[in-house]
């Protein structure tokens, strides 16, 4: 079993909709949680930090977790067409200060 | 967050030769982390660089492949040895935020071909 398990996709929502992307993890000790977006031809930047169970918001974007299921999700609100890039899943390995990332999840925002 | 200068941003090279990425951090960082991301793969962590210290290498990565270099607080160096076409990919150099278990940030990467 993968540490970090996300759907590859292509994952393809119209503009103005709701995108999910979903992330589960292995290691039920892990405490901190990450996700990242990626454009072609660029590194990862951060988009949201999830430490607690629950929801986190920031802007259009929502993470989610679920400890106990050991989950984390994304969501993206309103999606825009800029929002079209590769996201990452990643989660911290506790006690080895190394973060592990999922495959990405490939999001396109249709016009 | 830090900034962190990555150079070179793309090159390359021959098969059987060698190539180092360099790694400067405008500020103090106890570990630095070098990815690899091969086409239209995630990443995978290479090693971990501490000061005064050996680097931690994962799992299917080895010094005599991909050494590292850890001389200060602020800088690394990654060589990748005997290129083949299979090393083709982007490097990234890694810090993480100044409490333990953050975030981490990038730099721009070093996308390398291998012909």
């Amino acid at each position: 079993q993968k540490e970090v398990e996300q759907n590859s996709g292509p994952l393809s929502v119209p503009e103005g909709a709701i995108a999910s992307l979903n992330c589960t993890y292995s290691d039920r000790v892990s405490q901190s949680f990450f996700w990242y977006r990626q454009y072609s031809g660029k590194s990862p930047e951060l988009i949201m930090s999830i430490y607690s169970n629950g929801d986190k918001e920031d802007g259009r974007f929502t993470a989610q977790l679920n400890k106990a299921s050991q989950y984390v999700s994304l969501l993206i609100r309103d999606s825009q067409p800029s929002d079209s890039a590769t996201y990452l899943c990643a989660v911290n390995i506790q006690g080895a200060q190394k973060l592990v990332f999922g495959q990405g999840t490939r999001l396109t925002i249709n016009p | 967050s830090a900034v962190i200068s990555q150079k070179p941003s793309r090159d390359i090279c021959q098969r059987g030769t060698s190539l180092t990425i360099q790694c400067q951090v405008d500020s103090q960082v106890t570990m630095m982390f070098w990815y690899r991301q091969q086409p239209g793969q995630s990443l995978t962590l290479i090693a971990t660089a501490n000061q005064g210290s050996e680097a931690t290498y994962e799992s299917g990565f080895v010094i005599d492949k991909f050494p590292i270099s850890r001389p200060n607080l602020t800088f690394s160096t990654l060589t990748v040895s005997n290129m083949s076409p299979e090393d083709s990919s982007i490097y990234l150099c890694s810090i993480r935020g100044k409490v333990m278990d953050t975030e981490a940030f990038f730099g721009q990467g070093t996308r390398l071909t291998v012909v």
